[in-house]
């Protein structure tokens, strides 16, 4: 049973405009979040995160949105940029360890000039 | 910077073959890892070590062993190699996370496996 989902296997968007990347999880366990993004023939790197004690976290462009009710945390890139484009992977955990992270499938984003 | 690196960007070998793939870090991590990619399946975790000549099991085991022998080295083998551990092969390594503080994992570049 996938406990983190990323419905939407690719995403499309102008450059200059936002992205919006989600991700639903079924473990009321997890308690940390995180957002890893991967290039092609390159390994993942991490992005920005997010405990479950807060709803929102900001880095530059990138903000995470955190909704424990409805077990659904968010991925806004403004503005979108063409390096953008990559892989973007969801993951969450118990207890805060990375020990037992589980990720979600991925959603590919295409920034277009 | 962590630096993770994995020995082999590609390999191809044969069914039945006995395969190493080798991963090194440098930045004294307790926390080691090996994910496998497939496309629409995400990254599945295969083992984990927490220690030196410690590992525990992830997600999908089946077919794979692992070896730690020195802190900052983590090999994947597979004891015979079938087309279907055909796969893109992530290490990864972090530090032991504390009570409250949660530590990213690190990947390497990954090694791109065809068995034929």
């Amino acid at each position: 049973d996938q406990q983190v989902k990323q419905n939407s296997p690719s995403l499309s968007v102008q450059e200059g405009r936002i992205s919006i990347l989600n991700c639903d999880y079924t473990n009321s366990m997890f308690d940390y979040f995180l957002w890893y993004k991967k290039y092609p023939a390159e390994g993942p790197t991490f992005l920005i995160s997010i405990s479950s004690i807060k709803d929102k976290n900001e880095d530059g462009r990138f903000t995470v949105f955190l909704n424990k009710s409805a077990k659904h945390l968010s991925l806004h890139i403004v503005p979108s940029q063409p390096g953008d484009s990559a892989v973007y992977f969801c993951a969450a955990s118990a207890q805060g360890g990375s020990e037992k992270l589980v990720f979600g499938k991925g959603t590919k984003l295409t920034v277009n000039p | 910077d962590v630096k993770v690196t994995q020995s082999s960007r590609y390999l191809v070998k044969r069914t039945g073959e006995k395969v190493f793939l080798e991963c090194v870090q440098d930045m004294d991590h307790e926390n080691m890892f090996w994910y496998r990619q497939d496309p629409g399946l995400g990254l599945r975790l295969i083992y984990f070590s927490y220690d030196v000549k410690m590992k525990e099991k992830g997600d999908i085991p089946e077919g794979y062993s692992v070896s730690r022998e020195k802190k900052e080295r983590f090999s994947l083998i597979l004891e015979s190699a079938s087309t279907n551990q055909t796969s893109m092969y992530l290490c990864a390594s972090s530090l032991l996370s504390g009570s409250t503080e949660h530590s990213p994992l690190h990947f390497g570049n990954g090694t791109r496996l065809t068995v034929t």
